[in-house]
């Protein structure tokens, strides 16, 4: 089941910030967030497991809620070279290995 | 990190020919391999999980006899596309999970069918 993206597209200027929301009707095993740029593969940001969990990377953060049916990006500070449509990816059990990505969240900053 | 090299990066062929599509993994054995296909501004959908030494299980929809996937060793699966046409134009990507984390993609491979 694909899971539901929003918003489907955001326009920021530099410095400001973002949220990308990412939910699925069933828990989850976990979520997966990949940044893709035109023409190339995605590249990964960060995986979450556990509901209730928050973990980031400089400015780049994610949540899971507790009940993990849904999870945010957080974008902060936000510089040109976030621009670029993100993917959040799902895995539905454990040993399933298999990823069903949303729809996409298109993202551009500009100066 | 776990390296994908798919190969060739992008390729034009004439309708009614077929197409293969390599995806290698340079440090890691995969057992499976995941192939998707995305289509301008839209996801990257799921086609078929690849598994070494057995048949490849397809997506609902996506016809196998079309699709042919081998996944003859473990650090090898190949896509073909056979009798392709105009609308089977894409940007295909393999993946693997080796350590059951994150993804690691291909690089992708651009298909123009004339």
């Amino acid at each position: 089941q694909q899971p539901v993206q929003s918003p489907q597209a955001v326009i920021l200027r530099e410095g400001e910030d973002a949220v990308i929301n990412c939910s699925s009707s069933k828990a989850l095993y976990s979520v997966h967030w990949y940044r893709q740029k035109h023409g190339e593969a995605p590249v990964f940001l960060m995986i979450l497991l556990k509901g209730g969990e928050q973990k980031g990377h400089e400015k780049i953060s994610a949540s899971f809620n507790e009940k993990k049916q849904q999870s945010s990006l957080y974008l902060t500070a936000s510089q040109l070279s976030y621009s670029g449509t993100y993917f959040c990816g799902t895995e539905n059990g454990a040993g399933s290995y298999q990823l069903t990505f949303g729809k996409g969240t298109k993202l551009s900053v500009i100066p | 990190g776990a390296v994908v090299s798919q190969h060739p990066s992008w390729v034009i062929c004439k309708s009614g020919t077929s197409v293969k599509i390599e995806c290698r993994s340079l440090d890691f054995q995969a057992t499976t391999m995941f192939w998707y296909r995305q289509f301008p501004k839209q996801s990257l959908m799921l086609m078929a999980t690849s598994n070494e030494g057995s048949k490849a299980t397809y997506e609902q929809g996506v016809e196998k006899d079309k699709f042919l996937i081998n996944h003859a060793s473990l650090t090898l699966s190949t896509l073909t596309v056979t009798s392709a046409h105009p609308e089977d134009s894409s940007f295909y990507i393999c993946s693997a999970r080796p350590y059951n984390t994150e993804a690691f993609f291909g690089q992708g491979t651009r298909l123009t069918v004339v």
